[in-house]
């Protein structure tokens, strides 16, 4: 099982849409999460930190799910530049320190 | 406006060249990484330094030499390099020691070997 899982996509949807992706971690000692967002040919961006309360930054709401291990992000309204592909990362102990463990991505397409 | 800045952005060299990839963070950061990115594949981690000491290295092979002379500063030689090395190499740096703490990335270099 691989350390974390994510859908490859692609999502299409339509401008004005609700779309929500997931992720999946393996590590129960996971202990921060992020989601980037990685545009064409470009370097990953910080799109978000992910607490355990959930959180909403505009049409961005993430949410962490412990028990099931598994976070999530729900874009609202999608725009047409929304598309891009979002990674999911998790950060997890090992020997003393940590380590960032990048999901392989969801691909969004929205589509006007 | 970006804290990592990655040079050249991009190469393209011969499989018997030698060349360098340059990375510097100006964040303040005390580790720093290299990571792969082949055509619509995922990040591979190629190389982690912490403190300036390289704690992992992830099979990577010889053909590429990391180089770590201060928190600061990374570089990626490379000799001898295979057409299928051509991707884009992606420079990251982030406060080790503690979770939560974000990883930064630099706009990448992209690699072609001819």
């Amino acid at each position: 099982r691989k350390e974390v899982e994510q859908d490859p996509g692609p999502f299409n949807v339509p401008e004005g849409a609700t779309v929500a992706f997931n992720c999946t971690y393996s590590n129960s000692a996971s202990q921060s999460f992020f989601w980037y967002r990685q545009d064409c040919r470009k370097e990953p961006k910080l799109l978000m930190s992910v607490y355990s309360s959930g959180n909403e930054d505009g049409r961005f709401t993430a949410q962490l799910n412990r028990a099931s291990q598994y976070i999530s992000l729900l874009i609202r309204d999608s725009k047409l530049s929304d598309s891009a592909t979002y990674l999911c990362v998790v950060i997890s102990p090992t020997s003393g320190t940590y380590k960032y463990i990048f999901g392989t991505g969801t691909r969004l397409k929205v589509l006007a | 406006e970006t804290g990592v800045t990655q040079t050249p952005r991009h190469l393209v060299m011969g499989m018997t060249n030698k060349k360098s990839l340059k990375c510097e963070q100006h964040l303040g950061h005390n580790a720093m990484y290299w990571y792969k990115q082949s055509a619509k594949k995922p990040l591979e981690l190629m190389f982690v330094y912490s403190l300036e000491e390289r704690v992992e290295n992830n099979s990577v092979p010889s053909r590429f030499s990391p180089e770590c002379p201060n928190s600061s500063h990374l570089f990626l030689h490379l000799h001898t390099l295979q057409p299928e090395d051509s991707a884009l190499y992606l420079c990251a740096s982030s406060q080790d020691g503690a979770a939560g703490n974000t990883i930064y990335f630099g706009e990448g270099s992209w690699l072609t070997v001819v």
